[in-house]
């Protein structure tokens, strides 16, 4: 019965590899993000899709595309990846104007 | 540009006693302010909220307090309990970022027995 899911929990690669990451959420929600916590523990926003329409992209490299084939799901794909890319990432989602409920996060690696 | 500041990266309190965390915020545009709550290798998890049109919430054990003149939020917890153990964010939006939440940095929160 899990709410927002998120795969892998885990990913190690290499930089100029390409890689996604998927997000699914079973609550109903119109609205989905990506949300980045970077070393020094802070969240940030990337990405917000509300009914598979994306309003906000933050200052993101375009490396990192969002995709949202319908409005259950919001996957993350990130090309040419560099060091400075791990992290640990966190898809949510909410009503609008609502509390965001996060998945478990993506701890990427990049060596 | 922190907007949302927690300047109190870890607070160790003993159990049964109150908890109190502390959260300032720049930006005079917020005006819906939330607390997450983080266990290792999880997800942060909603814990309480208030607008800006109160100054006070509370939810069993959890209060929130906020003094928009400052620019501060309080998070109380009473009576804590060893499974508070976690990192609480303080979050904030509002204006034209509404869907956008800001978070602080995080506070991780020892309950000793």
């Amino acid at each position: 019965d899990t709410a927002v899911s998120q795969t892998p929990k885990y990913l190690v690669t290499q930089m100029g590899n390409d890689k996604s990451i998927k997000c699914e959420q079973n609550l109903g929600h119109d609205t989905m993000y990506w949300y980045k916590q970077d070393s020094k523990k802070f969240l940030k926003i990337m990405f917000s899709y509300n009914n598979k329409e994306l309003i906000i992209n933050e200052t993101v490299p375009n490396r990192f595309s969002p995709k949202s084939p319908d409005k259950a799901h919001l996957n993350l794909h990130i090309n040419s990846l560099e060091l400075g890319d791990s992290a640990v990432y966190f898809c949510a989602s909410s009503h609008p104007y609502s509390p965001l409920h996060f998945g478990n996060g993506t701890r990427l690696t990049v060596t | 540009d922190q907007q949302v500041k927690q300047n109190s990266p870890s607070l160790s309190v003993q159990e049964g006693r109150i908890s109190i965390l502390n959260c300032d915020y720049t930006n005079s545009m917020f005006d819906y302010f939330l607390w997450y709550k983080k266990y290792p290798a999880e997800g942060p998890t909603f814990l309480i909220s208030i607008s800006s049109i109160k100054d006070k919430n509370e939810d069993g054990r959890f209060t929130v307090f906020l003094n928009k003149s400052a620019k501060h939020l309080s998070l109380h917890i009473v009576p804590s309990q060893p499974g508070d153990s976690a990192v609480y964010f303080c979050a904030a939006s509002g204006g034209q970022g509404a869907q956008k939440l800001v978070f602080g940095q995080g506070t991780r929160l020892t309950i000793n027995p």
